[in-house]
């Protein structure tokens, strides 16, 4: 009964490098997003997905790349971390009809340095 | 584009002193307003969900109500243990959440 799990839970980058985080969940939810969380900005949505194969665009997507090749997961790729992608992601999932609550990970704390 | 503004940021209440937190929204079509907890180091944790004006929702010693234009969740008689930060969304077309900034909890012994 794992629900949404984030992996890794901390890591420490430095400017320039790449990274992929990778969320699953095995509530057979249709949309997963991407948010990241800074004192002061609350929750904000990076990029979204309503089904496999698909993904959009959230309220700060820039420097962010995701996939879902497969429904029960969604990663969320940096290509060149820059220390303002310093944050604690979550990822979270819900279902596509019906209950429309969303249901979220334990985070990922990122530092670039 | 949404808006939800939470106030206040902090409230310190002693152990059993009920008070309310506020949840002010602007959206182009109400989906539903929901409710998280969120507790140091931890992803929020869905508390409530309300989908018209004038519905309530309660779970312990907490409960939702909405207006039109807001939501209160207020508690009653708290405890140190729901000390937390109280978070109030709105989905957008896809489910995608908007937050507020939330309200910082803490409830003294």
């Amino acid at each position: 009964n794992a629900g949404v799990t984030q992996t890794p839970k901390f890591r420490v980058l430095k400017t320039g490098q790449s990274m992929t985080l990778l969320c699953a969940q095995d509530m057979n939810h249709e949309y997963m997003y991407w948010y990241r969380q800074d004192p002061g900005m609350g929750l904000r949505l990076i990029h979204y997905s309503v089904g496999e194969g698909t993904t959009a665009k959230g309220e700060v997507p820039d420097g962010y790349n995701v996939s879902r090749l497969k429904k029960q997961n969604f990663l969320l790729g940096l290509e060149s971390a820059a220390p303002s992608q310093t944050s604690v992601y979550f990822c979270a999932s819900s279902y596509g009809t019906g209950r429309t609550e969303a249901f979220f990970g334990q985070g990922t704390r990122l530092t670039v340095v | 584009e949404d808006q939800v503004t939470q106030s206040p940021e902090a409230l310190r209440l002693q152990e059993g002193e009920s008070s309310s937190l506020n949840c002010s929204y602007t959206v182009s079509g109400l989906r539903g307003l929901f409710w998280y907890r969120q507790d140091p180091g931890k992803g929020p944790e869905f508390l409530f969900t309300l989908y018209s004006a004038g519905e309530e929702k309660e779970k312990e010693r907490l409960k939702a109500t909405l207006t039109k234009k807001e939501s209160f969740l207020h508690i009653t008689a708290p405890k140190p243990e729901d000390s937390a930060t109280y978070l109030c969304a709105v989905p957008g077309s896809a489910r995608q959440l908007t937050f507020g900034s939330g309200t910082q909890l803490t409830v003294l012994p």
